[in-house]
């Protein structure tokens, strides 16, 4: 079975300051896909990043950075320097490749609060 | 030029009604989804259909009736609702049932009185 573990529920930081959003999945398949989403409140989801299992480089883009380490079924995500537009939930997920099913199977994600 | 859109964005209605909720998606995808967001913000799994016919149906009451006219097309139709089924229904599509990255209409929000 598949599954993906967001423990914190709520982060609090005041802007400028780094924040790191951590994901752990589980999965028995060699090969998957993992993403984060982005909800702010306005309420859409905003894909930010998809990561298959075979590459294991870490992404930066912005401010945004994601470490993935399959040695530790973790796929964390860095926001640097953090701004109030960065205030949302953010979803981790996991999706197996080539299953009949195809769909994501998401955390229960984190909400960010950065003030000013 | 909206990728995925839904329509309405806000329903209201009592309990008892039937309603319908519409997605199309313009980005040429084989797959489509219906994803449910409780008041929890968590997101669930309804619905999947590739090329026109479900794969996934996780065990959502027969209330909830999915209809895909066509590839760019799935409709969610709610008969008899109840004050559980008050919740954001997010529509999605992706390239693939396989692989691929999903992205997500702007979502219904749904509000049973």
């Amino acid at each position: 079975a598949q599954k993906v573990t967001q423990a914190q529920t709520e982060i609090s930081v005041v802007e400028k300051e780094d924040v790191t959003l951590d994901c752990v999945y589980e999965t028995r398949d060699t090969t998957y896909y993992l993403f984060w989403y982005k909800q702010p409140p306005s309420g859409e989801l905003v894909f930010l990043i998809r990561r298959n299992s075979f590459d294991e480089q870490n992404e930066i883009s912005g401010r945004y950075s994601w470490n993935f380490q399959k040695s530790t079924s973790s796929f964390n995500f860095t926001i640097t320097a953090s701004q109030v537009v960065d205030s949302a939930v953010y979803f981790c997920a996991l999706r197996v490749y080539g299953g009949s099913q195809g769909n994501l199977i998401f955390g229960k994600g984190t909400k960010l609060s950065v003030k000013p | 030029d909206t990728a995925v859109s839904q329509t309405p964005k806000y329903l209201v209605t009592q309990m008892g009604n039937d309603k319908s909720i519409k997605c199309e998606q313009n980005l040429g995808h084989d797959t489509m989804y219906w994803y449910k967001q409780d008041s929890k913000k968590f997101l669930k799994i309804m619905f999947s259909y590739n090329n026109k016919e479900l794969i996934i149906n996780e065990t959502v009451p027969n209330r909830f009736s999915p209809k895909s006219p066509d590839k760019a097309h799935l409709n969610l139709h709610i008969n008899s609702l109840e004050l559980g089924d008050s919740a954001v229904y997010f529509c999605a599509s992706s390239h693939y049932v396989a692989s691929g990255s999903l992205f997500f209409g702007p979502g219904t929000r749904l509000t049973v009185l």
